[in-house]
């Protein structure tokens, strides 16, 4: 594992308020992503990063931002919580080298109910 | 589109081959992959294949390619109950990118 560890690791929230889930890595790996996992859509990015302060949306990026202040931290924020954001969120990280079978290793996830 | 599909269910009795695939998009991907994904828990890569091979061998496990059909599958021989878990498969997009299937969740019964 590349030493990712996610917080909360449960939330349970209400419907408008702010929510931010945190990704912390030890291995200083350049890319940073985050994934929302639901039931008959597999993994889906929402947004992701390949560096400090340069991000990118993913396919379902809307509702959600994301920061990265430092190579070790990426933050996902949900300014507005819905109901249709409850799901359950992965972080991974890749290295970025030059070898492209760099594969993504994933953090042990957040499982985030918006009631 | 960029779908990746899979079956979404497999049951196999212990000690059985287990076959699971996956029809990806991009002709041009470079590697695929298989991530295997136990409850509670993120996903870790399985095995991957690079888009020139048409197979690869890893212990229990074989995967093949047909690149003209676009159809990736995973063999796990002598199916155990650890290995009861959702699989999944991805194709590259660029090289910083995965595109991941729905995902296949493997039952294995004694």
């Amino acid at each position: 594992d590349a030493g990712i560890t996610q917080s909360p690791r449960h939330k349970v929230t209400e419907t408008g308020t702010p929510v931010t889930l945190r990704c912390h890595q030890t291995e200083n790996h350049r890319y940073m992503y985050w994934y929302r996992q639901d039931p008959g859509h597999g993994l889906r990015l929402i947004h992701y990063s390949y560096g400090v302060k340069d991000t990118d949306k993913g396919e379902v990026s809307d509702g959600y931002s994301v920061s990265r202040s430092k190579t070790e931290d990426f933050l996902l924020t949900l300014e507005s919580a819905t109901s249709s954001q409850t799901s359950v969120y992965f972080c991974a990280t890749q290295g970025g080298g030059a070898d492209s079978t760099d594969t993504q290793y994933f953090g042990p996830g957040t499982r985030l109910t918006v009631l | 589109g960029e779908d990746v599909e899979q079956s979404l269910f497999l049951s196999v009795r212990e000690g059985d081959s287990s076959v699971i695939n996956c029809t990806y998009t991009d002709s041009s991907s470079t590697y695929l992959y298989w991530y295997k994904q136990e409850p509670g828990a993120g996903l870790q890569l399985l095995t991957y294949i690079f888009s020139n091979m048409d197979m690869k061998q890893d212990q229990r496990l074989t995967v093949l390619l047909n690149k003209k059909d676009k159809h990736l599958s995973l063999r796990i021989a002598d199916t155990q109950t650890g290995d009861s878990a959702i699989y999944f498969c991805a194709e590259t997009l660029g090289t910083d990118k995965l595109i991941f299937g729905t995902g296949t969740r493997l039952q294995v019964f004694p």
